[in-house]
């Protein structure tokens, strides 16, 4: 089993449109948790840190369930310019700083 | 401020060959790290350093080397070039302090090894 897991899509979505990503971990002890987004033949930017009590950026809003070891991310009224690769990643604070990344979700929104 | 910069942006090795890929951060951060992205797939970790003097291996380090001569700069080595090494190579750094560690990437490094 992998230690991040994500749907790999592609998911394909109307403009206006609201779709969601989960992705689960396997490693009960992780700390930190992080959605980060890719454009095709670029490097990966932050999109967002999950804090435990959920958060929200605008149209983006992020969860963390420890109990069932899942992060989700959800995106509301999609823009063109939301296409791109979603990818999960998630921390051991004290394993010195390593994460672990999922292998991404791809979103293409369509006119 | 820059932010992370790796040089070059593309490079075509010949099988055997050797080359060094140079990645510099200007963000004062203390830890860097040199991933590989093969097409389609996740970024896998090869090294890390959590600061000047110390580095250590990640997931897929066989075939590559690195130091970490000052908390600038982190350069990733490849010896006696390979295929299976034709890769996007990423660098990142992050501060590491009080559960902060976003990761800040460069732009990466486009290796073909025929």
């Amino acid at each position: 089993r992998k230690e991040v897991e994500q749907d790999p899509g592609p998911f394909n979505v109307p403009e206006g449109a609201t779709v969601a990503f989960n992705c689960t971990y396997s490693n009960s002890a992780s700390q930190s948790f992080f959605w980060y987004r890719q454009d095709c033949r670029k490097e990966p930017k932050l999109l967002m840190s999950v804090y435990s009590s959920g958060n929200e950026d605008g149209r983006f809003t992020a969860q963390l369930n420890r109990a069932s070891q899942y992060i989700s991310l959800l995106i509301r009224d999609s823009k063109l310019s939301d296409s791109a690769t979603y990818l999960c990643v998630v921390s051991l604070n004290t394993n010195a700083g390593k994460s672990t990344f999922g292998d991404g979700t791809t979103l293409t929104v369509k006119p | 401020n820059a932010g992370v910069t790796q040089t070059p942006k593309f490079r075509i090795l010949k099988i055997g060959q050797s080359m060094t890929l140079q990645c510099a951060q200007d963000m004062n951060h203390n830890y860097m790290y040199w991933y590989r992205q093969d097409p389609g797939m996740g970024l896998k970790l090869i090294y890390y350093s959590v600061g000047a003097g110390i580095t250590d291996k990640g997931e897929v380090p066989n075939g590559y080397n690195v130091s970490r001569s000052t908390t600038e700069d982190f350069p990733l080595r490849l010896e006696l070039a390979a295929p299976s090494q034709t890769s996007v190579y990423f660098c990142a750094s992050s501060y590491q302090g009080q559960g902060r560690n976003e990761q800040y990437f460069g732009p990466g490094t486009r290796l073909t090894v025929t």
